[in-house]
């Protein structure tokens, strides 16, 4: 398996309140990617990044910020957090065209 | 903007058979199709990678094919069995860098 871990990987949250995601990856790869999952509506891209400190925006960026500071990092934050965010959030690494591999995710949970 | 399609969105055959499971893409620049396969409550999985210059990849009782012209891969499952159940996500990387997501093939294999 990729060596990626996500933390925290349950989080019950109150509106209105930051939140952080971690994404950890021991491959070296260059991408990272932060997805959200809900029913109907499949995997959405929330965020990428192709380089420390190189970040773009995905389909359902609104409400979210990323930070990559370190190849091996990359965080998710929810600026303000509300029930639509409610969601299972996966990050996934690649190489420059290889495959995507995908961390265990983080169950996200805001009241 | 890559629309990716799977149909059906869900699928129940009895162990031992053969089966076909479909993805659709609208934009035919496309760098690479992958298949993976979620458990419930999992991450997911990766199966198989089709390069954008490949007609077909395979791995065990599974085969992939791609036809970029038509925007169609199809994954086919041999000799079914009730551990393949799943749900079959099929992703296609743009030349943006990005990756877009069916929203998955629920498959049961019934004993």
């Amino acid at each position: 398996d990729a060596g990626i871990t996500q933390s925290p990987r349950h989080k019950v949250t109150e509106t209105g309140t930051p939140v952080t995601l971690r994404c950890h990856q021991t491959e070296n790869h260059r991408y990272m990617y932060w997805y959200r999952q809900d029913p109907g509506h499949g995997l959405r891209l929330i965020h990428y990044s192709y380089g420390v400190k190189d970040t773009d925006k995905g389909e359902v960026s609104d409400g979210y910020s990323v930070s990559r500071s370190k190849t091996e990092d990359f965080l998710l934050t929810l600026e303000s957090a509300t029930s639509s965010q409610t969601s299972v959030y996966f990050c996934a690494i690649s190489g420059n065209i290889d495959e995507q591999y995908f961390g265990p995710g983080t169950r996200l949970t805001v009241t | 903007k890559q629309e990716v399609t799977q149909i059906p969105a869900a699928l129940s055959v009895p162990e031992g058979e053969n089966l076909v499971l479909n993805c659709s893409f609208t934009d035919s620049a496309i760098y690479n199709l992958q298949w993976f396969r979620q458990d419930p409550g999992k991450g997911l999985t990766s199966l198989l990678l089709i390069q954008s210059s490949q007609r077909e990849q395979t791995s065990g009782r599974l085969n992939a094919s791609l036809d970029k012209s038509s925007g169609r891969s199809t994954l086919y499952i041999a000799a079914s069995q009730p551990g393949d159940s799943a749900t079959y996500l099929c992703a296609v990387r743009g030349t943006g860098n990005q990756f877009y997501f069916g929203t998955g093939t629920s498959l049961t294999v019934i004993p």
